[in-house]
């Protein structure tokens, strides 16, 4: 049962380099998240997409970009990045069962732009 | 706009004290609310949950009661244990294809 599925774990990037980051649900859920969570900050929101073909801005969207690949997939992109993105990055996904269904998380996403 | 306020932390406690932490809330419309925990270097997991005015979850011993007139959600723990000690965030949802709002995290520090 693996859930929620993130990679890589870790990650250090050099100011201006890209990267992915890869997320695939097994749940056969409609929505899925990317949060970043700071220290004192919380969880805030990056991108969502609460179906299979479109994805919306969440709260922080600057910087990123977002695929809704197929249904299991939803993958989070740092075209050129930068120290102020060194996060821990999370991937959620949840179904639209009602407003009391839970999100379930990934592991996380450590990452370092140096 | 939807936003969740909850106590800073650190809370330290010492095993089986009795835990609070606070949780207000501002919605649109009814939301369902939440208490997620966070163990030291995993993602987030559902603690307990409620869908209406006046439920109650619980899990583990935990307790919220979703409070509408006061728009609250504090969770409470009778007697905490050393493996309790975890960053717990308060949450809400009010459609189901919408978004979640978090609450910044209480951290709780648990000592033997």
């Amino acid at each position: 049962n693996a859930g929620v599925t993130q990679t890589p774990k870790f990650q250090v990037l050099k100011t201006g380099q890209s990267m992915t980051l890869q997320c695939a649900q097994d749940m056969n859920h409609n929505s899925m998240y990317w949060y970043r969570q700071d220290p004192g900050m919380g969880l805030r929101l990056i991108y969502y997409s609460a179906s299979e073909g479109t994805t919306d801005k969440g709260e922080v969207p600057n910087g990123y970009n977002v695929s809704r690949l197929n249904k299991r997939e939803f993958s989070l992109r740092l075209e050129s990045a930068a120290p102020s993105q060194t996060s821990v990055y999370f991937c959620a996904s949840s179904e639209w069962a009602g407003a009391g269904e839970k999100l379930f998380f990934g592991s996380g996403t450590q990452l370092s732009v140096l | 706009g939807n936003s969740v306020t909850q106590m800073e932390g650190p809370v330290t406690l010492s095993e089986e004290a009795f835990l609070t932490i606070n949780c207000t809330y501002t919605a649109t419309g009814y939301p369902s609310l939440f208490w997620y925990v966070q163990y030291p270097g995993e993602g987030l997991q559902l603690l307990l949950k409620a869908t209406k005015a006046d439920d109650k979850g619980s899990n583990k011993g935990f307790e919220a009661t979703y409070r509408k007139e006061t728009t609250s959600f504090h969770l409470e723990k009778g007697s905490v244990q050393v493996s309790d000690s975890a960053v717990y965030f308060c949450a809400l949802r009010v459609d189901s294809w919408g978004k979640f709002q978090f609450g910044a995290g209480t951290q709780v520090v648990v000592t033997p």
